[in-house]
C-alpha cells in the first residue's frame, strides 16, 4: 500500500509569489491535515480537511489556505510569500472515525525555501 | 492552551548506552500522548503511543509511561544503537481535537 505522498520535494520561491503543495493520502483514508515545521517554532498544525471540508484550523494567517477533492488529494495554498514561510511542510492522513494519532501518516513533506 | 514541552537536545549517546528523554505536557482536557520519530528526509512516525494515567506505551525497545500525576511522558530505551539516531517528538491530542500539538524535538545521535 502506497504510503502519503507529497509534491514536489523541494520548491523556491521568492517573496510576495503564491504557491501550491500538493498531498495524496494513503487509499481509503479521507482525512489530511497539514503542518508546518520550522527550526524556530517547531511543528505547528495548519488545517484539516475531511470529505472536502476544513474542520479544523490551527493559529495561521488567512494567507494560508487548503483544499480537499473528492478522491481525498488535497492542496495547501500560500499567498503572498513571505520569508519566514520557509518551511518544511508536512502533509498526514487517516482513516475517517479513527482515533488521532495512533492513525496518522506522515508523508515525507515539500520543503519550501523563500528568498 | 495545550503544550508540550522536551528536553533540550542535541543528545549524544555511545551505542548501547540507556537513553531518557524528558517530557512533560500542559492540557486544557484529558490527553492522549505520544512519541514520534523522525528519520533524516522522512515525515514522522508513530513510535508508541498512551491515551490514560500510568499506561505504558512500548515499541522496538523504546518505552514511556503516562504518569498523570506529574504530567509527564518521558520516554526510556535501556540499549541504544546506531539506527536509533533521529528526532524525537513527544506529543498530545485532547478530545475530538483532530490536531496533535507538539514538543521542540530532540535531536539523537548515537555514535558506534
Amino acid at each position: 500500500k502506497a504510503g502519503v505522498t507529497q509534491t514536489p520535494r523541494y520548491l523556491i520561491k521568492t517573496r510576495g509569489q503564491q504557491v501550491t503543495l500538493s498531498c495524496s493520502p494513503i487509499s481509503g483514508h479521507r482525512s489530511v491535515s497539514w503542518y508546518q515545521q520550522t527550526p524556530g517554532q517547531g511543528l505547528q498544525f495548519l488545517f484539516e480537511y475531511f470529505s472536502e471540508t476544513q474542520r479544523n484550523k490551527g493559529n495561521f494567517p488567512g494567507r494560508f489556505s487548503g483544499r480537499q477533492f473528492s478522491n481525498s488529494r488535497s492542496e495547501m495554498n500560500v499567498s503572498t510569500l513571505e520569508l519566514g514561510d520557509s518551511a518544511l511542510y508536512l502533509c498526514a492522513s487517516s482513516p475517517a472515525g479513527q482515533g488521532l494519532g495512533e492513525k496518522l501518516f506522515f508523508g515525507s513533506g515539500t520543503q519550501l525555501s523563500v528568498l | 492552551g495545550d503544550s508540550v514541552t522536551q528536553m533540550e537536545g542535541p543528545v549524544t549517546l555511545s551505542e548501547e548506552a540507556f537513553l531518557t528523554i524528558n517530557c512533560t505536557y500542559t492540557a486544557t482536557g484529558y490527553p492522549s500522548l505520544f512519541w514520534y520519530v523522525q528519520y533524516p528526509g522522512e515525515g514522522l512516525q508513530l513510535l508508541l503511543k498512551a491515551t490514560k494515567a500510568d499506561d505504558k506505551g512500548s515499541n522496538k525497545g523504546f518505552e514511556a509511561t503516562y504518569r498523570k500525576e506529574t504530567t509527564s511522558f518521558h520516554l526510556e530505551k535501556g540499549s541504544v544503537q546506531v539506527s536509533d539516531s533521529a528526532v524525537y517528538f513527544c506529543a498530545l491530542s485532547v478530545g475530538s481535537a483532530r490536531q496533535l500539538t507538539f514538543g521542540s524535538g530532540t535531536q539523537l545521535t548515537v555514535l558506534p
